[in-house]
């Protein structure tokens, strides 16, 4: 049972257009929402989150939007540059700090921005 | 400073020999994570240790799986007797705790069992 989807595998962008990265999610227990980075290679760098008691947040060239009724969130990267290039990870957790901060992730989701 | 370091960095074993996977946390951070990536699939929890508390195993697949962590520092994460179906990514990840929830990955190790 997977909860924390994200259905498209891939996805290319020109660079200076806007990336949408899409994540839906199931358990209604989850309180936080976090996209990380993946270089191959490399572990996953935490990139932005955001709080379940808010719709939007926001740092420098990356938005994330959480539609809670829908169980939906989205990752806007504006504008895209050739090295965001990588694979997004959407995850969540019941709480950020405690028994409850461990994460579930989606399956992740390889962005390529085309210079 | 030096970021969470994970050793070997790829593993190569025969199907049934045991593995040890060990996890050097950011100096100070009290919370430690286990997670492994299997192809095509996102990360999966497998263990949680905060400071001097009973660890959280949920995550642990079977039970020839099993962690410590020394002095709440280094992390040592065991299979016993492997299977092919452990083949997989394993990433270590340190949290501060406090007001600084960030989770802060190693570079994993890559165990492929034969």
């Amino acid at each position: 049972d997977q909860q924390v989807k994200q259905n498209s595998p891939s996805l290319s962008v020109q660079e200076g257009r806007i990336s949408i990265l899409n994540c839906d999610y199931t358990n209604s227990m989850f309180d936080y929402f976090l996209w990380y980075k993946k270089y191959p290679a490399e572990g996953p760098t935490f990139l932005i989150s955001i709080s379940s008691i808010k719709d939007k947040n926001e740092d420098g060239r990356f938005t994330v939007f959480l539609n809670k009724s829908a169980k939906h969130l989205s990752l806007h990267i504006v504008p895209s540059q050739p090295g965001d290039s990588a694979v997004y990870f959407c995850a969540a957790s019941r709480a950020l700090t405690g028994a409850n901060s461990k994460l579930t992730f989606g399956k992740g989701i390889t962005l390529s921005v085309r210079p | 400073g030096a970021g969470v370091s994970q050793s070997p960095s790829n593993k190569v074993t025969e199907k049934g020999k045991d593995v040890e996977l060990r996890c050097d946390p950011i100096s100070g951070h009290t919370a430690l994570y286990w997670y492994r990536q299997s192809l095509g699939q996102g990360l999966e929890f497998l263990i949680y240790f905060q400071g001097n508390s009973a660890p959280d195993k949920s995550g642990l697949p079977s039970d020839r799986f099993s962690a410590e962590r020394t002095g709440g520092s280094v992390s040592t994460l065991t299979i016993q007797r492997t299977q092919q179906e452990d083949s997989a990514v394993y990433l270590c990840a340190s949290s501060p705790g406090g007001g600084d929830y960030e989770q802060y990955f190693g570079p994993g190790t890559r165990l492929t069992v034969t």
